[in-house]
């Protein structure tokens, strides 16, 4: 199975700054890497599809970027809406594997 | 708008069996994969099956493969999953979600609620 491997597990940071998230494949998977955000007591949301696609309604503060093994998440300008979990998931091989998750918080 | 809604999940002992099912609208199901997805109190998601637009093809996550049977009935939309020999690691919220593109191997751009799923003696 592929291992997805999430850093860092936690931040704190406040609005306006930019965050970055990163997700380590265990073995290459090219592109095929997705990002949602999950809120509490919420299903969770697609906001980057193929390593760097905006989903549809995403707004463009959000952006991906990466192949191979190593990918980013990146925020732009946190907003407060923004303060959730955001996992990886790689589409490249079943069985589908997601990595362990970044829960973002206020400081 | 697309539509998933989970049901079925309850409160059952070690052992036993459960039916799941997730009802699909807005949009053209036969046309989609569809997957499910859980997620243990406080823990991470877990990708639990997937099965093709027509039903001939499934997978499943080593952890529920010959325990989960992932199945859907076209003429009525709906998705299911059975669940037997169930354990207290099975606890969790079922998610059904929908695959973002024709391929199993598309992420998930919809998402039921959720049903959850405990087992418990």
């Amino acid at each position: 199975d592929i291992q997805m491997t999430q850093s860092p597990s936690s931040l704190s940071a406040s609005v306006g700054d930019r965050v970055t998230i990163t997700c380590r494949a265990s073995q290459s998977i090219t592109s095929y890497l997705n990002w949602y955000q999950q809120k509490p007591g919420k299903a969770p949301k697609l906001l980057i599809y193929v390593a760097s696609s905006l989903q549809s309604a995403v707004p463009s503060r959000f952006s991906g970027s990466g192949s191979g093994t190593d990918f980013t998440l990146t925020i732009s300008s946190l907003q407060p809406e923004d303060f959730a979990t955001y996992y990886c998931q790689q589409s490249y091989r079943i069985p589908l594997t997601f990595g362990g998750g970044t829960k973002v918080e206020i400081q | 708008q697309v539509q998933l809604m989970e049901s079925g999940g309850g409160v059952v002992q070690p052992g036993r069996s459960l039916r799941l099912s997730c009802a699909a609208s807005g949009f053209t199901f036969t046309n989609f994969p569809m997957h499910w997805v859980r997620q243990a109190p406080g823990k991470g998601l877990e990708w639990v099956a997937v099965i093709s637009f027509d039903g001939t093809n499934k997978y499943y996550a080593d952890s529920v493969k010959g325990r989960f049977t992932v199945s859907r009935d076209n003429s009525k939309t709906t998705l299911f999953l059975q669940m037997n020999s169930l354990k207290i690691e099975d606890t969790a919220v079922y998610y059904c979600a929908r695959a973002a593109d024709y391929d199993i191997l598309a992420g998930f751009d919809y998402w039921g609620r959720g049903t959850l799923v405990t087992v418990s003696s």
